[in-house]
């Protein structure tokens, strides 16, 4: 069974702060990576993506993948009220099979 | 817009009755997705299609069937809807395995 963990939350941080959502998969083999931003009552939206080992940067949001250790990670720098919305971590385990979703961390930015 | 429409948005329907949602793409794309998305549960995959007529199964399948007849529509049909198939339902639509899903905008469905 393939596994996409991640926290639940909430996890609270103040305005201006730097949010660090993270995930963790069951399989040394996957090879694609995404965050999806979701706000209530709304569909999922794909902020970043990632393919190989080190960081991955646009705008105010990085990327982190560390496959050895089989995590991958999310910063979201300066964060703002607008960032609050559910944030889910998606693998891809091999070609073209579906992606396996974790259930997703709720980031609440408090002003 | 990424071309991408799930209708109806909203339906309630009785125990028992079969139901249909679709989906429609405008981008060409050969893989499309439907996934369910439940309070503790997260998205969970029910069927997936790869071409037009080509589909699987996904974790959740029992009690959906879907068919794919021509590559801009996806349909997911409830045979007997049941209480424990009140949900969101999302379609999503993709490129290739590598690439990331683009997402309808949902139907909520509630099965009374």
């Amino acid at each position: 069974q393939k596994e996409v963990e991640q926290n639940s939350g909430p996890l609270s941080v103040p305005e201006g702060a730097i949010a660090s959502l993270n995930c963790t998969y069951s399989d040394r083999g996957s090879q694609s990576f995404f965050w999806y931003r979701q706000y209530s009552g709304k569909s999922p939206e794909l902020i970043m993506s990632i393919y190989s080992n080190g960081d991955k940067e646009d705008g105010r949001f990085t990327a982190q993948l560390n496959k050895a250790s089989q995590y991958v990670s999310l910063l979201i720098r300066d964060s703002q009220p607008s960032d609050s919305a559910t944030y889910l971590c998606a693998v891809n385990y091999s070609g073209n099979t579906p992606l396996v979703f974790g259930k997703g961390t709720r980031l609440s930015v408090i002003a | 817009d990424a071309g991408i429409t799930q209708s109806p948005r909203h339906k309630v329907t009785e125990t028992g009755t079969p139901v249909t949602l679709r989906c429609h793409q405008t981008e060409n794309h050969r893989y499309m997705y439907w996934y369910r998305q439940d309070p503790g549960h997260g998205l969970r995959l029910i069927h997936y299609s790869y071409g037009v007529k080509d589909t699987d199964k996904g974790e959740v399948s029992d009690g959906y069937s879907v068919s794919r007849s021509k590559t801009e529509d996806f349909l997911l049909t409830l045979e007997s809807a049941t209480s424990s198939q009140t949900s969101v339902y999302f379609c999503a639509i993709s490129v290739g395995g590598r690439d990331g899903y683009t997402f309808g905008s949902g139907t909520r469905l509630t099965v009374v």
